[in-house]
């Protein structure tokens, strides 16, 4: 069965400090992978997404991340976290079988950014 | 543009009842998916509907079901409930499905006494 590994399960950087989150998956077909983010009191939020093409994603407030096939991963970065960063983040992945297609999701990283 | 509504917020009930939560996705949104979210097992697939039809289906047993009506409002029923059902359930809506982002809402927390 499908899963998706997020290793990290709880962050404490400070302000200013480089930030990456692990995430792997175990679907060996084709993927559209995702990373998803849940502020404080907040709903969850889309972050970024990978379908095709360039590896490297950008998304909204300076992150990004890359997919890299041969590793099953799919790594979220941002070379200098904010205090407003402090949230809980979750890779996603959607495999395709056919016309049927899987939703996974990581079981989260918690991110606390100190100031 | 009003964002996914899901009622009600919180909700207790006891072992072997039911209940039903609501949601209301975004309008023009065709998709609503479901999710279970707990501290130890993260979010969860429950099942995806688009226009009236369940599409996805993740592995939760029958006791676990779902609708969706014309107006592409959701229900998600959960029958003869245990302990272990507790949990946050989120609604996500989008245009299309599972490709196009989703967008979530807050959720109705659910304790099984």
């Amino acid at each position: 069965a499908q899963s998706v590994s997020q290793h990290n399960h709880h962050v404490i950087l400070s302000e200013a400090a480089s930030l990456e989150l692990g995430c792997n998956y175990s679907y060996g077909g084709t993927v559209n992978l995702f990373w998803y983010v849940q502020y404080p009191g907040q709903h969850l939020q889309l972050l970024l997404k990978y379908f095709s093409g360039d590896p490297l994603v950008k998304g909204i407030k300076g992150f990004e991340a890359e997919f890299i096939k041969s590793k099953f991963s799919f790594n979220l970065r941002k070379p200098s976290v904010q205090w407003s960063d402090t949230a809980e983040y979750f890779c996603a992945v959607i495999s395709k079988t056919g016309t049927a297609s899987k939703l996974t999701f990581g079981t989260g990283t918690r991110l606390q950014v100190t100031l | 543009k009003a964002g996914v509504t899901q009622t009600p917020r919180y909700l207790i009930k006891t072992r072997g009842q039911q209940v039903t939560l609501s949601c209301s996705p975004i309008s023009g949104h065709r998709s609503v998916s479901w999710y279970q979210q707990t501290p130890g097992q993260g979010l969860q697939f429950l099942f995806e509907y688009f226009s009236e039809t369940q599409r996805n289906k993740g592995n939760f047993p029958g006791r676990f079901s779902g609708r969706q009506f014309s107006n592409s409002r959701s229900e998600m029923n959960v029958s003869t409930l245990e302990l272990g059902d507790s949990a946050l359930y989120l609604c996500a809506s989008s245009s299309t499905g599972y490709n196009s982002p989703l967008h979530f809402g807050n959720g109705t927390r659910l304790t099984v006494t």
